[in-house]
């Protein structure tokens, strides 16, 4: 499997709260994902990082921030949580540039806003 | 019209019988093809990469891909209980953007 670690793996917070999920990859790829995953609307781009300090918005960026201030560590930040940010979160990696390579999964975030 | 489409099923196939998952997509400039498995409250876990047409055989996976007609399939041999999940296509390009976009999956489950 590959060496990914989210964390929390579940958190429950209230609505305006900051909340952060973390990404650790032990593997040394350049490219991170986030993603959530809702029903009926499968998985859906958050943001992504094509290297340290280097990110760009994906399909659903709106109320969410990411830093990468290391290879390793990708940071998910929802500064004022909203109930419509319930949702689990899947952080992805993969190995070099481009739509080619795969994506290889954590095991998820499970997050609820009440 | 959905930029990855999948049926969302349930598919339901009897044990030891030959599963097919469809997918097709809008972007005719997509250049990789995945397929992943996803248990219940689990991950995606990737089990074939297809980049060119025709069919390429992992197992009891075959994916099968026809650019000209913009579909790419899953076929199961031999489906075991196990199988039973969600099975998701992803589409990968890039047209002045990077994409790589996932369909909502289709769910299978195998009859024992």
């Amino acid at each position: 499997d590959a060496g990914i670690t989210q964390s929390p793996r579940h958190k429950v917070t209230e609505t305006g709260t900051p909340v952060t999920l973390r990404c650790h990859q032990t593997e040394n790829h350049r490219y991170m994902y986030w993603y959530r995953q809702d029903p009926g609307h499968g998985l859906r781009l958050i943001h992504y990082s094509y290297g340290v300090k280097d990110t760009d918005k994906g399909e659903v960026s709106d109320g969410y921030s990411v830093s990468r201030s290391k290879t390793e560590d990708f940071l998910l930040t929802l500064e004022s949580a909203t109930s419509s940010q319930t949702s689990v979160y899947f952080c992805a990696i993969s190995e070099s540039a481009g739509a080619a390579q795969p994506q290889h999964f954590g095991d998820g975030t499970r997050l609820s806003i009440l | 019209q959905k930029e990855v489409e999948q049926n969302s099923g349930p598919l339901s196939v009897p044990e030891g019988a030959i599963a097919s998952l469809n997918c097709t997509y809008s972007d005719r400039v997509s250049q990789s093809f995945f397929w992943y498995r996803q248990y219940s409250g689990k991950s995606p876990e990737l089990i074939m990469s297809i980049y060119s047409n025709g069919d390429k055989e992992d197992g009891r996976f075959t994916a099968q891909l026809n650019k000209a007609s913009q579909y790419v399939s899953l076929l199961i041999r031999d489906s075991q209980p196990s199988d039973s999940a969600t099975y998701l296509c992803a589409v990968g390009g890039y047209s002045g953007t990077y994409k790589y976009i996932f369909g909502t999956g289709t769910r299978l489950k195998v009859l024992a």
